[in-house]
């Protein structure tokens, strides 16, 4: 079947604007991730929803961080009022249940904020 | 807090040759999960392979084996009879079971810093 998907692929945007990425998990997985990849802090962890639960949010960096998910599916995380720091490769990875499940990663949305 | 360790920024190898990448990690925990996963220059994240800790066996898939050494926090990664579509950035990768605040189990995956392998022809 179809993998993770993420929209856009790139995004370039101005610092202050506020931007949402994307995530389409595979069909029947209950739990999302988003984590962050970039040059000076590596792999990281963002955010966690499984299920209908409360996400866990303790990787979100700062405030202007937020990430919904809809119907228990697609997955919108908004970033706003951008700043340079915050252009990374984002990366959404999905799993079928919690634990003791792999995760498989989307392609990622590469954000470069000007 | 665990942590994940990998200490060859870069590594080279001949195709069909065999290539050993090191993985080292932190933790206070007895069961939990390694992961490899591959990165192409396409972005995706791949897994490569995956080993249970309670597991003493070694994990393999086709071309791909680890040592683990549990005691030591050790999970190397061998490719034998390297190919040129091998040519990636390599993470290791640690998630713990143990139950988080949420009443789940602490599902994140706390990554290392990756090696680059090169494939020569």
């Amino acid at each position: 079947g179809a993998g993770v998907s993420q929209s856009p692929s790139n995004k370039v945007t101005e610092k202050g604007k506020d931007v949402e990425l994307r995530c389409d998990p595979i069909s029947g997985h209950t739990a999302l991730y988003w984590y962050r990849q970039s040059l000076g802090q590596g792999l990281e962890f963002l955010i966690y929803f499984q299920g209908n639960s409360a996400p866990d949010k303790s990787g979100l960096p700062s405030d202007r961080f937020s990430a919904e998910r809809t119907g228990g599916s697609v997955s919108t995380l908004t970033i706003q009022r951008t700043q340079q720091e915050d252009s990374a490769v984002y990366l959404c990875a999905s799993s079928l249940r919690r634990h003791q499940e792999t995760q498989y990663f989307g392609p990622g949305t590469r954000l470069l904020v000007l | 807090a665990q942590t994940v360790t990998q200490s060859q920024p870069e590594m080279s190898v001949q195709e069909a040759e065999t290539v050993t990448l090191s993985c080292t990690y932190d933790t206070s925990e007895s069961d939990y999960y390694l992961f490899w996963y591959k990165q192409p220059p396409s972005r995706q994240m791949i897994l490569v392979i995956r080993q249970e800790a309670y597991k003493q066996q070694n994990a393999t898939e086709n071309r791909f084996s680890v040592n683990f050494q549990k005691a030591a926090k050790s999970f190397s990664l061998k490719i034998s009879d390297s190919q040129l579509g091998d040519a990636a950035m390599y993470f290791c990768a640690y998630r713990s079971v143990r139950l988080g605040r949420y009443g789940g189990a602490t599902n994140k995956l706390i990554f290392g810093t990756g090696t680059l392998l090169a494939v020569q022809p």
